[in-house]
């Protein structure tokens, strides 16, 4: 199994300010993705990180708001920009292992927003 | 589309009691199927999954699921539960051949001595 990273582990952010999460990943992955879980619900994917292009987004979710990079296959960054309290969840990346119907999960970054 | 519905969101069982969390699923095409574990303060762990052949599906720490295709279930079981055991259960479905995971709302289990 892959073992990921996420930086920070947590953070605590004002209203209007940006925040890039970093995710490592200790061997090349073909596919990594990012998802959200809102405070008491479950996990809801943003987008797909594509390397070497622009990341594939799904419904409710805008590259303006949540721009994404993937400059080589270990790594990938997700920003939050222009944050509200609404933004205020935890953020994992995963990642597909060598069987790639099975995926492994970051330790995920807690953003509060005030 | 494929969609989950896990029908308990929270499980209070005591030490050495068995556990059922259920799962149904519902989707247009042929699925794969997964059980996830979160426990407190801590990141998402892979019990088992379904991919194909047998329908009873064996995982770590004793768990077990059986997918049943005419009733598109996928529940989850143990024998006996540990206080260890106490976290959030997800159900998780994907369409074959495909990454994109799409999550139960989860089931909270809180084992009691």
């Amino acid at each position: 199994s892959a073992v990921i990273s996420q930086k920070p582990s947590r953070d605590i952010c004002q209203r209007g300010t940006s925040l890039t999460i970093q995710c490592q990943v200790d061997s090349q992955v073909t596919m990594m993705f990012w998802y959200r879980q809102q405070p008491g619900q479950s996990l809801t994917l943003i987008a797909t990180a594509n390397q070497g292009s622009e990341a594939t987004y799904e419904s409710g979710f805008v590259i303006d708001k949540f721009p994404i990079s993937r400059p080589n296959l270990t790594f990938s960054t997700l920003t939050v920009s222009n944050m509200s309290p609404e933004d205020s969840s935890i953020y994992l990346c995963s990642v597909t292992g060598q069987a790639s119907n099975e995926q492994f999960f970051g330790p995920g970054t807690r953003l509060t927003v005030l | 589309a494929q969609s989950v519905t896990q029908l308990d969101s929270q499980v209070p069982v005591f030490e050495e009691a068995p556990v059922e969390l259920r799962c149904n699923y519902s989707s247009s095409v042929s699925v794969y199927l997964f059980w996830y574990v979160q426990y407190p303060n801590q990141g998402l762990q892979l019990l088992l999954k379904y991919l194909s052949g047998s329908t009873l599906v064996k995982g770590i720490n004793g768990f077990e699921a059986e997918f049943n295709k005419s009733q598109t279930s996928f529940h989850l079981r143990k024998p006996s539960v540990h206080i260890s055991d106490t976290a959030e259960y997800f159900c998780v479905v994907s369409r074959s051949g495909d990454y994109k995971l799409s999550f139960g709302a989860g089931t909270t289990v809180t084992v009691r001595a």
